[in-house]
């Protein structure tokens, strides 16, 4: 089945400590794009990368990090979470030409305390 | 800076009815707009999309129009069924060399009473 996996699903943590996100698709798709998502404020870009390598920001960077080693996986990162960063995460794939269409994972819920 | 505007937050339509959606952008180099539909608790998944170079496009009974000068695109989701309850967020990129920041409007909550 095609898919995007994102784990965990739901996380508690604290402030300052470090956690990483993980985010795997089995479409093969070159594009990845991780997104946060706030009442009031929908769904805001973090961090997107083209293709093996290749990252690059989106609106809502600071405080995040990415790497993209294989095409399948494309984690985030937070190196030390803030209460701010409490929000619904997404990550999304989809090929570069054709259909625009890209494919969401069912989410991260994560509360920093 | 919200390059996106979309309306209403929240929308509630008689089953039967028709519900519209609106959004707005600035930035001229978008070339693509997609809408995505968000079930509670899901991610969002497409539902049409549309490119500038056509004024309408049908889906069943969804349809995207377009309007290029006034930089507005709009849902229309005809004969509005329960099921349709949902978040719906329109989108804009620039898709020329493989696509790269995608934009999302704010959501537009919408719910269908019998």
């Amino acid at each position: 089945e095609a898919q995007v996996t994102q784990n965990p699903r739901y996380l508690i943590t604290v402030t300052g400590k470090k956690l990483t996100v993980t985010c795997s698709q089995n479409m093969n798709h070159e594009y990845m794009s991780w997104y946060r998502q706030d009442p009031g404020l929908g769904l805001r870009q973090i961090y997107y990368s083209m293709n093996v390598e290749v990252t690059d920001k989106g609106d809502v960077p600071e405080g995040y990090k990415v790497s993209r080693k294989e095409k399948r996986n494309f984690p985030l990162i937070l190196e030390s979470p803030s209460p701010n960063q409490t929000s619904l995460y997404f990550c999304a794939s989809s090929l570069l030409t054709g259909v625009n269409e890209q494919f969401f994972g069912p989410g991260t819920r994560l509360t920093v305390l | 800076q919200q390059q996106v505007k979309q309306s209403p937050q929240s929308l509630i339509v008689q089953k039967g009815g028709i519900s519209i959606i609106n959004c707005a952008y600035e930035n001229t180099a978008f070339d693509y707009f997609p809408w995505y539909q968000q079930f509670p608790g899901k991610g969002p998944a497409l539902l049409i999309a549309i490119r500038p170079d056509v004024s309408e496009k049908k889906e069943g009974r969804f349809t995207i129009s377009f309007n290029k000068s006034a930089k507005q695109f709009s849902l229309h989701i005809m004969d509005s069924q329960p099921g349709d309850s949902a978040t719906y967020f329109c989108a804009a990129l620039a898709s020329s060399g493989g696509y790269q920041k995608v934009t999302f409007g704010i959501g537009t909550k919408l719910q269908v009473i019998p």
